[in-house]
């Protein structure tokens, strides 16, 4: 099947800092990616949409300025986290489509901010 | 917009009893889906349903499509200790959107 993964697995930061995660389709061309966000033993709340050479979709509410999006190639998406604080911590998930009715779901970036 | 219902929130279950869990929509969706979460991973697409009233099996899990649309469950049969997790239902349009999770507990 399809792989998917993310870079870090876990990254513990300062408050303030900007914290990029990257994700990358291994094995298929993404079209489309999309970023989630888990807070614990929640579900997973969509943050944004994002296609191949495109500016991303922003969910309502979540702030495009502050999580900054790129999907500069069709392997790879990075999301950025700008001036994290600790209200940031959190699981995020990226998924990747190649377009064919299939999502794939990498396996996440814990981001704890001190 | 768009919300999912899912029950129950959590289960605690013995080994080797079946297991039953559903999803509830506001609205219709084209495709409902079935994930399995384990801790600090990514969700893992257990079942995919395309079409009303479709009724799916992958192995001990079946999954159906509600003929409205709007609803699907998931079994579990003869759980096992590697079942364990959040089970999450999930109804895709043009985006998924995710059910609140069903955690499953297995008692020895």
């Amino acid at each position: 099947g399809a792989v998917v993964s993310q870079h870090p697995s876990r990254v513990i930061c300062k408050s303030g800092t900007s914290v990029k995660i990257e994700c990358r389709s291994l094995d298929f061309q993404a079209t489309t990616m999309f970023w989630y966000r888990q807070f614990p033993k929640q579900s997973l709340m969509l943050m944004a949409t994002s296609n191949e050479g495109s500016k991303a979709t922003y969910e309502q509410g979540v702030e495009k300025d502050k999580f900054l999006i790129n999907h500069a190639s069709l392997t790879l998406s990075t999301l950025t986290v700008t001036s994290a604080h600790p209200e940031d911590s959190s699981f995020y998930i990226c998924s990747a489509s190649s377009g064919h009715n299939e999502q794939f779901f990498g396996p996440g970036t814990r981001l704890t901010v001190l | 917009g768009q919300q999912l219902n899912q029950s129950p929130q959590s289960m605690f279950i013995q080994e080797g009893e079946d297991v039953s869990m559903n999803c509830t929509s506001s609205s219709i969706f084209n495709t409902w889906l079935w994930y399995k979460q384990d801790p600090g991973e990514g969700p893992v697409l257990l079942i995919a349903l395309y079409k009303a009233g479709e009724l799916t099996s992958n192995g001990r899990l079946t999954a159906q499509f509600g003929i409205t649309r709007k609803d699907s469950f998931l079994n579990i049969s003869a759980s096992i200790p590697s079942d364990v997790g959040i089970y999450f239902c999930a109804g895709r349009d043009d985006k998924i959107i995710f059910g609140k999770g069903t955690r499953l507990h297995i008692l020895p």
